[in-house]
């Protein structure tokens, strides 16, 4: 089946500081990746959506100079939190989008990210 | 956009069967998912509609009403590892197709 994958997988950063999360597919082409964020016992909410080659589109009270995303390949794609905060601490997980199965998305294994 | 709602949480007893219900609204409907998610872990994909009807895949089936804006996801035969999350998602039939989740149902599984 269709692999996705999150590096870090975890990591504690001091408050101010940027961390760069990467988000491949392993062993597909994915046009589209999508950036959620989950809070404890509550559900994924969208961050934002990324299409190869072309700038991300960010939801509604996302901002896009805190969360810098690039879809630099069909392979890759990046989350920076700049100037992280405790209110960042979050679980972060990306879904890439088969092209050739266009219904269904394939989860990362997620990043927790710690702003100490 | 679209509200997804689900029961907050559930109960079952092991080897019987619950029925988790979805509701929604949304401004374009393309395709309903049901993921199951464990504690620190990523959701893991269970079914797909897209079409009215019944989806069945093993002991979970999936349900969809396009008119009646609803959906229901059937776990048979219970077992205790089904014990999870379980997340209704909206795919929009926008340029991106975006996929949003309702806030999901936390089912324990009781011997």
């Amino acid at each position: 089946g269709a692999v996705v994958s999150q590096h870090p997988s975890w990591v504690i950063c001091k408050s101010g500081t940027s961390v760069k999360i990467e988000c491949r597919s392993l062993d597909f082409q994915a046009t589209t990746m999508f950036w959620y964020r989950q809070f404890p016992k509550q559900s994924l909410m969208l961050m934002a959506t990324s299409n190869e080659g072309s700038k991300a589109t960010y939801e509604q009270g996302v901002e896009k100079d805190k969360f810098l995303i690039n879809h630099a390949s069909l392979t890759l794609s990046t989350l920076t939190v700049t100037s992280a905060h405790p209110e960042d601490s979050s679980f972060y997980i990306c879904s890439a989008r088969d092209a050739r199965r266009d219904y269904e998305q394939y989860f990362g294994p997620g990043t927790r990210l710690t702003v100490t | 956009g679209q509200n997804i709602d689900q029961p907050t949480e559930m109960t079952a007893t092991e080897g019987a069967i619950v029925q988790i219900n979805c509701t929604y609204q949304t401004s374009g409907f393309n395709g309903l998912f049901w993921y199951q998610q464990h504690a620190g872990e990523a959701p893991t994909f269970l079914s797909y509609n897209v079409l009215d009807g019944l989806e069945e895949k093993g002991r979970f089936s999936s349900f969809l009403s396009r008119s009646k804006g609803y959906s229901y996801l059937l776990l048979k035969e219970l077992q205790m590892k089904d014990s999870a999350s379980y997340l209704c998602a909206v795919r929009e039939g926008n340029n991106n197709n975006d996929m949003r989740f309702g806030a999901g149902t936390r089912l324990t599984v009781k011997p």
